[in-house]
C-alpha cells in the first residue's frame, strides 16, 4: 500500500515567494497532520482535519500560513510570503479517524527560504 | 496539556548490545497511546512501536520492546542485539483518545539522539 505522499521533497525558494507544500494521505484515512520540524522546537503540530475539515489550526504561526483539504485524498500547506525562519521540514501525516491509531508520516518536505 | 520528556540527548551503545531509552510523560488522562518513532538522517518517521495504556502486556516487536510504567507515567525503549541500521533519532509520543482532550495528534519528546559503535 502506499504510504502518505508528499511533494516536493526538497525546495529553496528566495524570502518572499510564495510555497506550496502538496500531500496526499493514505487511503481510507479521515485525520490529517501538518507538523513542522526545526532543532529549535522540535516536531510541531500546525493544523489537523477531520474528514477534509479543519478542526484546529492554533499551531499555524502566522497569517502567513494557510492549509487547505479539498478533497479526501489532498491537502496543501501554504506559506505566502516566505522569510528564512520558515526553514524547516514539514511534515504530512495521516490516521484513521478514531482516536488512538498510528499516525503515520510522509516522507516530508525540506524547504529553505534564503 | 499532556507533556513528553526524553531526558537523554543522547546515547552510544556498541553493536550488538542492549540499550534503553528513556522518557516519561505527564497526562490526567486515564487511557491513551504511547509511541516510539525512529528517524534516521533521510528524516522518514517510521513508527518502531505502539503501547495502549490499558493494556499491561508490554508490547514488543522484534528486537524492540518496552517497558510501559503506567502509574510512573514511564515509557522505555529497548532495543537488544543493536544493529547499525538502529542509528537514528528516538522520539517517544503520546495520543489522546478523548475529544474532550484538546487537539488530536501526537505530542513528541525532544528526541534522543543513538549512537551505534561497530
Amino acid at each position: 500500500d502506499a504510504g502518505v505522499i508528499q511533494s516536493p521533497r526538497h525546495e529553496v525558494t528566495e524570502m518572499g515567494q510564495e510555497v506550496t507544500l502538496r500531500c496526499k494521505p493514505i487511503s481510507g484515512h479521515n485525520s490529517l497532520f501538518w507538523y513542522r520540524q526545526t532543532m529549535m522546537r522540535g516536531l510541531e503540530l500546525l493544523i489537523y482535519f477531520n474528514n477534509n475539515v479543519p478542526i484546529d489550526d492554533s499551531g499555524m504561526p502566522e497569517d502567513r500560513f494557510s492549509a487547505k483539504m479539498p478533497n479526501a485524498s489532498f491537502s496543501t500547506l501554504k506559506i505566502q510570503p516566505s522569510e528564512p525562519r520558515d526553514s524547516a521540514v514539514y511534515f504530512c501525516a495521516s490516521s484513521p479517524a478514531r482516536r488512538g491509531n498510528t499516525i503515520y508520516f510522509g516522507e516530508g518536505s525540506w524547504l529553505t527560504v534564503v | 496539556a499532556q507533556t513528553v520528556t526524553q531526558s537523554q540527548p543522547e546515547m552510544s551503545v556498541q553493536e550488538a548490545e542492549t540499550v534503553t531509552l528513556s522518557c516519561t510523560y505527564d497526562t490526567s488522562e486515564s487511557d491513551y497511546y504511547l509511541f516510539w518513532y525512529k528517524q534516521p538522517p533521510s528524516r522518514q518517521m517510521i513508527l518502531v512501536i505502539r503501547q495502549e495504556a490499558y493494556k499491561q502486556q508490554n508490547a514488543t516487536e522484534n528486537r524492540f520492546s518496552v517497558n510501559f510504567q503506567k502509574a510512573a507515567k514511564s515509557f522505555s525503549l529497548k532495543i537488544s542485539d543493536s544493529q547499525l541500521g538502529d542509528a537514528a533519532m528516538y522520539f517517544c509520543a503520546y495520543r489522546s483518545v478523548y475529544s474532550g482532550g484538546g487537539a488530536d495528534g501526537l505530542t513528541f519528546g525532544k528526541g534522543t539522539h543513538l549512537i551505534i559503535q561497530p
